[in-house]
């Protein structure tokens, strides 16, 4: 299995508090990318990074901002969290833009 | 923008039956990854297709993609209880390796 790990797996917060969420990955892999899945809709791409300090944004970015100081975490902070916000939030890498993409066990968030 | 749909969007089988997931996509796809997601868990990646007409195998998964690059089959031959799940199909080809996903195929498998 890819060495992804999310952090924390579970949360419950209040709208309005800010919230970070963690990928960290002992691949080694140049690329990463942060996804929310909600019912009907797949996989959405929110954040993605193609090497350290190097981000861009994604289908549905609004709300959201990442940061990668480090080739092995990727962070995804939601600055005031909003309850449009819950959902699980999936962490994947790869090495190569032509090699598949592996994927965390996700964040299951929920915004009260 | 490149978009997804993938049919059906639920199947129930009995164990032992074959059974086809399908995804069209609006343009010409370089690049198509298969997907497999139990409750609760991560993506399992299962196959990737590039070329026109090519199909690939894994255990009683197959996946193909048409020559015209635009539609994918995911077959089962003889489901299993430990196929079911939701079936996702991504396409790729963009820069920096960016997926656009369908909506997913939930499966039931009864025993």
């Amino acid at each position: 299995d890819a060495g992804i790990t999310q952090s924390p797996r579970h949360k419950v917060t209040e709208t309005g508090t800010p919230v970070t969420l963690r990928c960290h990955q002992t691949e080694n892999h140049r690329y990463m990318y942060w996804y929310r899945q909600d019912p009907g809709h797949g996989l959405r791409l929110i954040h993605y990074s193609y090497g350290v300090k190097d981000t861009d944004k994604g289908e549905v970015s609004d709300g959201y901002s990442v940061s990668r100081s480090k080739t092995e975490d990727f962070l995804l902070t939601l600055e005031s969290a909003t309850s449009s916000q819950t959902s699980v939030y999936f962490c994947a890498i790869s090495g190569r833009d032509n090699q598949p993409q592996h994927f965390g066990d996700g964040t299951r968030l929920s915004i009260l | 923008s490149q978009e997804l749909e993938q049919s059906p969007q639920s199947l129930i089988v009995q164990e032992g039956k074959n059974l086809t997931i399908n995804c069209t996509s609006s343009k010409t796809l370089y690049g198509l990854y298969w997907y497999k997601q139990k409750y609760g868990e991560g993506l399992i990646f299962l196959m990737m297709l590039q070329k026109g007409g090519e199909e690939k195998s894994h255990e009683k998964i197959t996946a193909k993609l048409d020559e015209k690059k635009q539609q994918s089959s995911l077959h089962i031959t003889a489901s299993q209880p430990s196929h079911a799940g939701i079936y996702l199909c991504g396409a790729g080809g963009t820069s920096y390796g960016k997926l656009t996903f369908g909506q997913g195929t939930i499966l039931t498998v009864h025993p």
